[in-house]
């Protein structure tokens, strides 16, 4: 399958600085990748669509201005935390679609102190 | 709008003995349905999907599903399990001509030695 690879795989960041994660397709070009939030013992919820060179869709309830999302070339999407709270402590996840199945990166744990 | 049930939150096995994690989805057009597992601070690996062709579908580690169409349901199984199966486990599924996969809300599987 796919190989997706995720960084950094934790961050401890303080209240008020922004977090950039990085989200790299390493053997496929991926138009579309999903950026994933999951809360401890919690199923992940999808957060937004990136898509290449265009905007990303963001599912409803979730912030645009807060979780900026690019996604400039085939191979890399990145999730950008701004201004970030406790309440955004998370671990993050993003995938990209394949054929079928989708294939995962290995997680983000932010923590927001 | 497709979407995913896990009704058990939690199962318990015995090591040796077979074990079911149940799952039963709803979506409008024809399903493609995937099991992930989950470890620790870990992204998701992909275990298994069914798509078309065989209700039974084998996947990796010993692991199989079998696809009711009639009772829209999707359970994981194995003949005998493994202390280290212990894990969380995610239904999903995805409908054809979308990209987007909606997740269960997660079981937990625990292998007792």
């Amino acid at each position: 399958g796919a190989v997706v690879s995720q960084h950094p795989s934790w961050v401890i960041c303080k209240s008020g600085t922004s977090v950039k994660i990085e989200c790299r397709s390493l053997d496929f070009q991926a138009t579309t990748m999903f950026w994933y939030r999951q809360f401890p013992k919690q199923s992940l919820m999808l957060m937004a669509t990136s898509n290449e060179g265009s905007k990303a869709t963001y599912e409803q309830g979730v912030e645009k201005d807060k979780f900026l999302i690019n996604h400039a070339s085939l191979t890399l999407s990145t999730l950008t935390v701004t201004s970030a709270h406790p309440e955004d402590s998370s671990f993050y996840i993003c995938s990209e679609s394949g054929i079928t199945e989708a294939f995962f990166g290995q997680g983000t744990r932010l923590t927001v102190v | 709008a497709q979407s995913v049930a896990q009704p058990e939150d939690q199962v318990n096995v015995a090591e040796g003995n077979p074990l079911t994690v149940k799952c039963t989805y709803s979506v409008s057009g024809n399903p493609y349905l995937f099991w992930y597992v989950q470890y620790p601070n870990r992204g998701l690996q992909f275990l298994l999907k069914y798509i078309t062709g065989d209700n039974l579908v084998k996947g990796s580690y010993g692991f199989e599903a079998e696809f009711n169409k009639s009772q829209t349901s999707f359970h994981l199984k194995k003949p005998s399990a493994l202390v280290s199966d212990s894990a969380l486990y995610f239904c999903a599924v995805r409908e054809d001509g979308d990209d987007k996969i909606i997740f269960g809300k997660g079981t937990r599987l625990h292998i007792l030695p």
